[in-house]
């Protein structure tokens, strides 16, 4: 059992460039989510989503987007990089069926971005 | 708004010697509350979380958290710290009312003295 599983852990882009982080779980788990965590701040969450199809923006979804086209992918899309976004990039997945949001979060082991 | 604060930003305590890492939480609600480690370069690990009942919970590696409704708080206590136990502790809260997001504080890192 795989749980969630980030590609790539490391990424160095140029100023402008896009790329895509990679999220897959195995759980079936309903809701997913990416966050970013910087010193000092926590982690921040930038974008979720409740099912397939379904997408919400967090707190600091400026400059990035997602899709959910099935239950085990989410994949954020850095639009036109910027050297604000260079962070560590985490996926999350939640089993949430039946209104259920009193269960834990399983996170991936990170995406560390820089953007120069 | 929702809110979750961790006072200390850097603990360092001996090896042996208890450990209380504060956390407290503005929820309108009853809170779901967790907290959650991360070691050096590694994703986050559930150490325990409260729901209902019990105030007091039991979570891995002989961490324990207590939920204070008065004090709007869930401190994490162990008695006895190992060296194995220097990381980063985050404290959340989950908001039922936007599709279950977590919402954390800023971390406390734990340094351990020999």
């Amino acid at each position: 059992n795989a749980g969630v599983t980030q590609t790539p852990k490391f990424q160095v882009l140029k100023t402008g460039q896009s790329m895509t982080l990679q999220c897959a779980q195995d759980m079936n788990h309903e809701y997913m989510s990416w966050y970013r965590q910087d010193p000092g701040m926590g982690l921040r969450l930038i974008h979720y989503s409740v099912g397939a199809g379904i997408t919400d923006q967090g707190e600091v979804p400026n400059g990035y987007n997602v899709s959910r086209s099935t239950t085990e992918d989410f994949p954020l899309r850095l639009l036109s990089a910027a050297p604000s976004q260079t962070s560590v990039y985490f996926c999350a997945s939640r089993y949430t069926k039946a209104g259920r949001m009193n269960t834990e979060a399983f996170f991936g082991q990170g995406t560390r971005l820089t953007v120069v | 708004a929702q809110s979750v604060t961790q006072p200390d930003i850097h603990i360092t305590v001996s090896e042996g010697a208890s450990l209380e890492l504060r956390c407290n939480y503005s929820y309108g609600a009853t809170p779901y509350l967790f907290w959650y480690v991360q070691s050096p370069g590694q994703g986050l690990q559930l150490l325990l979380k409260y729901f209902s009942g019990d105030t007091l919970v039991q979570g891995i590696k002989g961490f324990e958290a207590e939920f204070k409704r008065s004090q709007s708080s869930f401190n994490l206590r162990k008695p006895s710290v190992h060296w194995s136990d220097a990381a980063e502790y985050f404290c959340a809260v989950g908001d039922y009312n936007q599709g279950g997001k977590l919402i954390f504080g800023q971390g406390t890192e734990l340094s351990v003295k020999p």
